[in-house]
């Protein structure tokens, strides 16, 4: 079993659709949670960084913990084109260990017109 | 947020040469730098820690004499990948910490496709 499972999609919506996007973890050490928006050939963006339980909202964002069900979400309101990429999920137990992020698979995103 | 700089954005090159790609941090020093390398569909793979004046670490499974990490500076890491064969071909992204505050948050370069012919 994977640490972190992601399902890869890829996820087709309409514009102007709410997306939710998940990952799942088996540690429990895991405290620091991030998403990351990964166009085609590029490197990741850091979208969203949540520590702990709760929820977070940036703009159009918001990231969702859960760690009694070891569960994340990126919910993504009013989905535009420019959204068509893929998200990765990622975790860390402690800060300063930025090096061992454990990813997930990534899902992968098209917001059609 | 904190821009990584990374050259070249994509390179050919024949088997058997070596290619270097270069990883900046512009606006912040980072004394430690990381490499990852990414296949089609597939996540992140961590490949080795880039440390500012000492040795690399290098993730189990990784050749340190295939891909040679060198720090010359606070803003700067260099992977080269030696004697290069097609399978070495894949995307290298390179990423650097910035500290401020509790947390550490993690940037990454804008990636390097490598093909080998």
């Amino acid at each position: 079993q994977k640490e972190v499972e992601q399902d890869p999609g890829p996820l087709s919506v309409p514009e102007g659709a709410i997306v939710s996007l998940n990952c799942t973890y088996s540690n429990s050490a895991f405290q620091y949670f991030m998403w990351y928006r990964q166009y085609s050939r590029k490197g990741p963006e850091l979208l969203m960084y949540t520590y702990s339980s709760g929820n977070k909202e940036d703009g159009r964002f918001t990231a969702q913990v859960d760690k009694s069900s070891k569960y994340i979400s990126l919910f993504i309101r009013d989905s535009q084109p420019s959204d068509s990429a893929t998200y990765l999920c990622a975790m860390s137990a402690r800060t300063g260990t930025a090096s061992k992020l454990t990813f997930g698979t990534g899902t992968r995103l098209q917001v059609t017109l | 947020g904190a821009v990584v700089s990374q050259h070249p954005s994509w390179v050919i090159c024949k088997s058997g040469t070596s290619v270097k790609i270069e990883c900046r941090s512009l606006d912040f020093q980072a004394t430690t730098m990381f490499w990852y390398r990414q296949f089609p569909k597939q996540s992140l793979m961590l490949m080795a820690t880039s440390n500012e004046g000492s040795k690399a670490t290098y993730e189990q499974g990784v050749e340190k004499d295939k891909f040679l990490i060198n720090h010359a500076s606070l803003t700067l890491s260099t992977l080269t990948v030696t004697s290069a064969h097609p399978e070495d071909s894949s995307f290298y992204i390179c990423s650097a910490p910035l500290v401020g505050g509790p947390n550490e948050k993690l940037f990454f370069g804008s990636g390097t496709q490598l093909s080998v012919l």
